[in-house]
């Protein structure tokens, strides 16, 4: 059984730039969160997608975007790209049913931007 | 506003010895706490979470969680810990009695335990 997927592990952009990146839930799960964890810090919560809408959304600017396909994959994207921007950046599926359950993470991916 | 704290950046224990990581946190209502322990250069994995019910709750790899209604607290124990254990450990919170769907995560503690 398949966990949760990302990719790609690792990006370099440089500034301005804009960066896609994709997950893949845990197969059986609705609802995929993305969450940017800078270096020494915990996550930090971005949005969240369930059925393909943007459920809920954090403290973050409107450059970053994202999507939510009908096989509940997800894409992350970030435009105009500042230094601040580098941190691993984790996506997370759940079931929206169960507002207990938890999260499963995948590895992330490493943004560089320079 | 739902959030946790990690009063400790680092806890260093032998192997073999107790060891305990502290969390306390804030929500309206009746938390849901989780915790998870983050290995290098990996995503996080989840070890256990308190919904309701009995106080102490038990997780992977031997690891225990007592929550504490009155002081606010959800510490993660384990009584004899072992090398493999180092890693960096982070609580995490979610108030279900909101429309608050996210969780929010504390700063982490890295657990070094020695030889």
């Amino acid at each position: 059984d398949a966990g949760v997927t990302q990719s790609p592990t690792h990006l370099i952009k440089t500034r301005g730039q804009q960066v896609t990146l994709r997950c893949s839930p845990k197969s059986g799960h609705d609802t995929v969160s993305w969450y940017q964890q800078a270096l020494g810090q915990g996550p930090q919560f971005i949005f969240q997608y369930y059925e393909e809408e943007e459920r809920q959304r954090g403290n973050f600017p409107d450059r970053f975007s994202g999507h939510q396909y009908p096989n509940y994959s997800s894409e992350l994207n970030v435009n105009a790209l500042l230094l601040g921007d580098s941190a691993l950046y984790l996506c997370a599926s759940s079931l929206a049913g169960g507002p207990g359950s938890p999260l499963h993470f995948g590895n992330g991916t490493r943004l560089t931007v320079t | 506003a739902q959030s946790v704290a990690q009063p400790e950046d680092q806890v260093n224990v032998a192997e073999g010895n107790p060891l305990t990581v502290k969390c306390t946190y804030s929500v309206s209502g009746n938390p849901y706490l989780f915790w998870y322990v983050q290995y290098p250069n990996r995503g996080l994995q989840f070890l256990l979470k308190y919904i309701t019910g009995d106080n102490l709750v038990k997780g992977s790899y031997g690891f225990e969680a007592e929550f504490n209604k009155s002081q606010t607290s959800f510490h993660l124990k384990k009584p004899s810990a072992l090398v493999s254990d180092s890693a960096l450990y982070f609580c995490a919170v979610r108030d279900p009695g909101s429309n608050d769907y996210k969780l929010s995560f504390g700063a982490g503690t890295t657990v070094t335990v020695r030889a």
